[in-house]
């Protein structure tokens, strides 16, 4: 199984562009998750789907993210306007169901300048 | 915030077994413990969990007391490799919350 994968792996972008990251799950896990890491909060829960459906998105700082799940192959996160704060090391997670043990991508490292 | 408390860092000898202890008093009965690990810039690797019994795979050995209220995470023999955070977490078994809540970790260095 290839894993978790993630892209783009690096992101380097200018304040007020949109960035969108992407993530593709385990085959036939139902549950998919974005977390977000700083060296201020450490790691931290942005949202999560079951079934494709947002389940909590209470973790998503503010209006300016936004994460979809089309299917049970691919989710996206995406940011709008980016501003500088936004850096951190993104990361993307499945589970077979929510309860049960969580797999994580490699991450995307956003840096906006 | 995290329902668990670990030493913030731990140093190992290579070869020799590590044991990263975790406090966890408020923990209730159908909540697990959970161990993850993240190696520098790479995303958090999922080592082992337990419920109420000690449990063994081919990575690591958890030991749950019997009250629950603590854990030990053990390396048998670590390697240089092992040198990462590593993330004791309570994760309830119930209902549809899912979300992994981590702490700040033990930094664990295996020295040569």
């Amino acid at each position: 199984d290839a894993g978790v994968i993630q892209s783009p792996r690096h992101e380097v972008t200018e304040m007020g562009q949109e960035v969108t990251l992407r993530c593709k799950p385990i085959s036939g896990h139902n549950s998919l998750f974005w977390y977000r890491q700083t060296m201020m909060r450490g790691l931290e829960l942005l949202i999560y789907f079951n079934n494709n459906v947002p389940i909590d998105d209470s973790g998503m700082p503010e209006d300016r993210f936004s994460a979809k799940m089309p299917n049970a192959s691919f989710s996206t996160l995406k940011i709008q306007p980016s501003e500088p704060r936004d850096s951190a090391v993104y990361f993307c997670a499945s589970s077979f169901r929510s309860q049960e043990t969580q797999y994580f991508g490699p991450g995307t490292r956003l840096l906006v300048l | 915030d995290a329902k668990t408390t670990q030493p913030p860092s731990m140093d190992c000898a290579e070869g020799r077994a590590a044991n990263l202890p975790c406090n966890h008093s408020t923990i209730s009965g159908n909540e697990y413990v959970y161990w993850y690990r993240q190696i520098h810039s790479q995303g958090p690797q999922y080592i082992i969990h337990g419920l109420k019994n000690n449990e063994t795979n081919e990575m690591a050995s958890l030991i749950i007391t019997e009250d629950r209220k603590s854990s030990t995470l053990i390396l048998p023999h670590a390697t240089l490799r092992d040198t990462a955070v590593y993330y004791c977490i309570v994760l309830s078994a119930l209902g549809s919350q899912g979300n992994l809540i981590f702490g700040k970790g033990t930094k664990l260095s295996v020295k040569p």
